[in-house]
């Protein structure tokens, strides 16, 4: 079975501070996807960034990393130089990958961690 | 380009109702899949369709049954409302490629149950 752990529940930060988001995984599939998504206050899911299994490379996108840890099944979201419009809440998911099922939308989500940015 | 609309926003049921929500998805994706979200379980897949048919399901009992149209649009309904059923329901769409998870949400449905 599949599971998402992001044990930080909430966090808070001054502006401008920089942040990590934690994500632990565990799956028994050798091929499959993880993902950050953002939810602002209005509760719409808003995709952030999708990474396959074999692709352990980090990424940086603007203020936003992520780093992707097979050897631990950490996949960590960081966010540089903090603003107020990044409070919202953080969720890492999982999907697996089903070659007999041509597209699997199905996500496992973690709890996900309410971010403050304070003025 | 239009995003994904859910219908209604909120809405209040009893104990034992039954509810329909509906989800247009945007234009040319026709992928729609469903989530429940609750502040004691989180998110959790209830299931999926493409072209019609129910590509995925989550574990949930048989009184969540959804449909797809031939446009795309999806509804989904609850019958025999349980209290535990208060939650914000998510639709997301995507485009028909394999594993994107590139979902796009709508704001969601928030019933509650009384």
């Amino acid at each position: 079975a599949q599971k998402v752990t992001q044990a930080q529940t909430e966090i808070s930060v001054v502006e401008k501070e920089d942040v990590t988001l934690d994500c632990v995984y565990e799956t028994r599939d050798t091929t499959y996807y993880l993902f950050w998504y953002k939810q602002p206050p209005s509760g719409e899911l808003v995709f952030l960034i999708r990474r396959n299994s074999f692709d352990e490379q980090n990424e940086i996108s603007g203020r936003y990393s992520w780093n992707f840890q097979k050897s631990t099944s950490s996949f960590n979201f960081t966010i540089t130089a903090s603003q107020v419009v990044d409070s919202a809440v953080y969720f890492c998911a999982l999907s697996e990958f089903l070659i007999s099922n041509f597209g699997n939308e199905k996500l496992t989500f973690g709890t996900g961690t309410r971010l403050t940015i304070i003025p | 380009k239009a995003g994904v609309t859910q219908t209604p926003r909120y809405l209040i049921k009893t104990r034992g109702q039954q509810v329909t929500l509906s989800c247009s998805p945007i234009s040319g994706h026709r992928s729609v899949s469903w989530y429940q979200q609750t502040p004691g379980q989180g998110l959790q897949f209830l299931f999926e369709y493409f072209s019609e048919t129910q590509r995925n399901k989550g574990n949930f009992p048989g009184r969540f049954s959804g449909r797809q149209f031939s446009n795309s649009r999806s509804e989904m309904n609850v019958s025999t409302l349980e209290l535990g059923d208060s939650a914000l329901y998510l639709c997301a769409s995507s485009l028909d490629r394999a594993n994107t998870g590139e979902l796009f949400f709508g704001e969601g449905s928030r019933l509650t149950v009384l």
